[in-house]
Order: structure tokens, then C-alpha cells, then sequence
């Protein structure tokens, strides 16, 4: 069965440059999320989307940006890229966007930032 | 605000015992949801369960059993004869609506042979 994908799998920048993270979720899933998690750190939520609108904000910076495209698929743009951006970020998708809806993972893109 | 609470920060068991991994949450929120996930070393998170808060019920499934206690604020999850296929860490999450999960800080669980 078809997963959730994350591109790349890993990716090195350097501070202040951009990067742009890609999550393709499972087919006919309308909800995505982002989530970051630093080393040894538990997941923060970043920001997700439903039906192609940002549906809820968390902890993401000021210099992050994401968008749903209209074939659901979702991108994390990272400017300025700072050290403390070195993390695994987890994009996951959903069935709509309640609770009950079971949360499918990707497995995530490392970001080192050097 | 939310908040969990996995107090453990690892634990190591011998193949075959069984193990408790403690939550503890807090919220304001009379309706909300709670999930374990399993992080094995591959990095991916695995959903385990999820529970609402109208629903007390204990779970089991396999060698796996879940004790939420509203009372208390706990939703315990309990491994049964482990196996070092187990060997992941294991976060306790929450959430009161949607899935913008609070996590808790995760718990190491090492199943030694």
C-alpha cells in the first residue's frame, strides 16, 4: 500500500540558505501535517493544512512557509536556515482532518544545518 | 494548554518480562484525544492507539494493553512479554481536537535477549 513520502530523505545547508522540503501524502488523503523534531526531542507541530487550506498553526517560525498544492501534495520552505533547524521533520496525512481519523507518517527528512 | 508527562525516560527489560511505559497528561479541555506512537530506530512514528476522553475502557491487542484512567490523568501503555522487536521509543500524545498532537517528552524502551 501506497505510504506517505517525504523528498529527500536527507538534506545538508548551510547557514542562511533556503530548503524546501516535499510531502507527498497517501492517495485521496486531503490533510496534511508537519511536525519537526530536534534530536532526542519529542515532535512539535508545525502547521498543517486540509482541503488545500492551512488548517492550524503551531510552533512554526516566522521563516517557515508551507503550502497544499490542488494534488494535496504539501511543501515546507526554510529560509535563513539557522543551526537549531537541524532536526527530522515528519510530514503525516489524514482522511479529513478530525481526530478519529488515523495519522499516517512519513519517514521524515533530515535536515543538518551547518 | 496541554501538557504529557512520560516520566521514564528509558527503560531496560529482559526479553520475555513485561513492562509499563507511564502518561500522565494535563489539559483543560473536557473532550480531547489521547495516542501512543512508536518511534522504532528506522525513525519512523507508528501509530498504536488512540482514545477519547469518553472512553475509559482498557484495550488490549496482541501483547499490547492500554489503562486510561481519567481520574487520575493517566493512559498507561503495557507491553507483555517483550521482545527486542519492542526496542523503540515510545511518545504519549495529545490532542483536543484535530491531530496537532502534543507529544511528551518519549520514553527509550530497550528489550534485551
Amino acid at each position: 500500500a501506497a505510504g506517505v513520502i517525504q523528498s529527500p530523505r536527507h538534506l545538508i545547508k548551510e547557514k542562511r540558505e533556503t530548503a524546501t522540503l516535499k510531502c507527498y501524502p497517501i492517495p485521496r488523503h486531503d490533510t496534511v501535517y508537519w511536525y519537526q523534531q530536534g534530536p532526542g526531542q519529542d515532535p512539535q507541530f508545525l502547521i498543517s493544512f486540509y482541503e488545500k487550506m492551512q488548517s492550524d498553526k503551531g510552533s512554526i517560525p516566522d521563516r517557515f512557509s508551507a503550502q497544499q498544492f490542488s494534488d494535496y501534495h504539501s511543501e515546507l520552505n526554510m529560509s535563513s536556515l539557522e543551526l537549531g533547524d537541524s532536526a527530522l521533520y515528519f510530514c503525516a496525512s489524514s482522511l479529513g482532518s478530525g481526530p478519529n481519523e488515523k495519522l499516517f507518517f512519513g519517514s521524515g527528512t533530515q535536515l543538518s544545518v551547518l | 494548554a496541554q501538557k504529557v508527562t512520560q516520566a521514564q525516560t528509558e527503560i531496560s527489560v529482559v526479553e520475555k518480562e513485561d513492562v509499563t511505559l507511564d502518561c500522565v497528561y494535563e489539559t483543560r479541555d473536557t473532550t480531547y484525544y489521547l495516542f501512543w506512537y512508536k518511534q522504532p530506530p528506522s525513525g519512523e512514528l507508528v501509530f498504536l492507539i488512540r482514545r477519547n476522553s469518553f472512553d475509559e475502557q482498557n484495550e488490549i491487542s496482541g501483547r499490547y494493553s492500554w489503562n486510561f484512567q481519567k481520574s487520575t490523568s493517566s493512559f498507561n501503555f503495557t507491553i507483555t512479554a517483550s521482545q527486542v522487536v519492542d526496542s523503540a521509543v515510545y511518545f504519549c500524545a495529545l490532542t483536543p481536537y484535530g491531530q496537532n498532537f502534543v507529544f511528551g517528552p518519549g520514553t527509550r524502551l530497550s528489550v534485551l535477549p
